[in-house]
């Protein structure tokens, strides 16, 4: 049973280009949520997807969209990248409204922007 | 607002030493409380979780307990081993089945042999 995977490992952009990170939830979820993590500090979590539509949202600009596929497959789109984008970003499985509260990360993708 | 507080690392202990990693928390209303774990280079790995007060969660010998009249979900572990050494997060779900996590900054544990 894959867990969550996530494309590509490693990302180096410049500044204002765009960027899309890739996700594949644990076999059997139908939820998938996005994490910032900046260098030193705890995950923040960006926003979520549930039935190809996005359900919450963090405090992050618009610069920051995504995108979930009929196969629970999500995508992360950051446009006009800032250096202190930089990152590793996470992606989050779990099973909307389940019962056993748990949510699964995925290795993540590093994220530097110059 | 909902918030949650870690003790500042690093924490460096010796092995088979007992380990304790303070977490508080702020929220309204009834959250889960989770313990998620980092390995060098590696995403998060979720360590144990308690989802209503007095619950403790428990897993490799790590254990914490759900306090409400305290606001707390402190890490245990009586005897560490080198290969605990990694950045532990504290995390609280405010609203159950949601998933919109609130982290900790991490607290990052250095065991010496």
């Amino acid at each position: 049973d894959a867990g969550v995977t996530q494309s590509p490992t490693h990302l180096i952009k410049t500044r204002g280009q765009q960027v899309t990170l890739r996700c594949s939830p644990k076999s059997g979820h139908d939820t998938v949520s996005w994490y910032q993590q900046a260098l030193g500090q705890g995950p923040q979590f960006i926003f979520q997807y549930y039935e190809e539509e996005e359900r919450q949202r963090g405090n992050f600009p618009d610069r920051f969209s995504g995108h979930q596929f009929p196969n629970y497959s999500s995508e992360l789109n950051v446009n006009a990248l800032l250096l202190g984008d930089s990152a590793l970003y996470l992606c989050a499985s779990s099973l909307w409204r389940g019962e056993q509260e748990t949510q699964y990360f995925g290795p993540g993708t590093r994220l530097l922007v110059l | 607002g909902n918030s949650v507080t870690q003790m500042e690392g690093p924490v460096t202990l010796s092995e088979e030493a007992f380990l304790t990693i303070n977490c508080t928390y702020t929220a309204t209303g009834y959250p889960s409380l989770f313990w998620y774990v980092q390995y060098p280079g590696e995403g998060l790995q979720l360590l144990l979780k308690a989802t209503k007060a007095d619950d403790k969660g428990s897993n490799k010998g790590f254990e914490a307990t759900y306090r409400k009249e305290t606001t707390s979900f402190h890490l245990e572990k009586g005897s560490v081993q080198v290969s605990d050494s990694a950045v532990y997060f504290c995390a609280l779900n405010p609203l159950r089945g949601t998933y919109k996590y609130i982290f900790g900054t991490g607290t990052r544990l250095k065991v010496l042999a």
